[in-house]
């Protein structure tokens, strides 16, 4: 399976700021995913990272608050933008290759 | 640690003894299925998957069963060791996307 990385491993942010998670990925792949993962609780899929075009969100995600960037087929951002504490989470890109792998994720404390 | 799972369900099992984790899941046309396993501070780890056209699945030490009539997933793990503690989840994939649907997962605690 593909190797995937994440950066920061974590941070602890103030509020009205901005945060933008990298996720490298060591071969290229069709699709790229990002999830969030609130304490306690479950995975969530933000969206979906398409390559040359414009992230598809799901239901409850804006592209405002969580700008997608997928320059390339190795590697994506996404931006959580203006935070607050309800945004501290788990941060978690994934790829689908044969089946879906996940990054080691990227945890968010907003104080 | 990370507090992933403060709040899920919890199966305690001795070492040594086998665990069952049971799920249910929500769409009939959901075709494929996968367990993961979440150690405190990572992220999810495949463990193993299953397609709908089969009902059984068997990896190393672990086994998943796929009962599409009652939509329900369960995965073994036999000889449960220390190193299984953590919290799984399943998915399922819903058919002709690649989008994941994540259970709210169950805390597996191994005890001597």
């Amino acid at each position: 399976s593909a190797v995937i990385s994440q950066k920061p491993s974590r941070d602890i942010c103030q509020r009205g700021t901005s945060l933008t998670i990298q996720c490298q990925v060591d071969s290229q792949v069709t699709m790229m995913f990002w999830y969030r993962q609130q304490p306690g609780q479950s995975l969530t899929l933000i969206a979906t990272a398409n390559q040359g075009s414009e992230a598809t969100y799901e239901s409850g995600f804006v592209i405002d608050k969580f700008p997608i960037s997928r320059p390339n087929l190795t590697f994506s951002t996404l931006t959580v933008s203006n935070m607050s504490p309800e945004d501290s989470s788990i941060y978690l890109c994934s790829v689908s290759q044969a089946s879906q792998f996940f990054g080691p994720g990227t945890r968010l404390t907003v104080l | 640690g990370e507090s992933v799972g403060l709040h899920l369900p919890t199966l305690s099992v001795q070492e040594g003894d086998n665990s069952i984790i049971n799920c249910a899941y929500s769409n009939s046309a959901s075709d494929y299925f996968i367990w993961y396993k979440q150690e405190s501070g990572k992220g999810p780890q495949f463990i193993i998957d299953i397609r709908s056209n089969m009902d059984k699945r068997q990896g190393q030490r672990v086994t998943v069963l796929l009962n599409k009539t009652v939509k329900h997933l369960s995965l073994q793990i036999a000889a449960t060791q220390p190193g299984d503690s953590a919290v799984y989840f399943c998915a399922e994939n819903r058919k002709n996307t690649d989008k994941l649907i994540f259970g709210t997962g169950t805390r597996l605690q191994v005890f001597p």
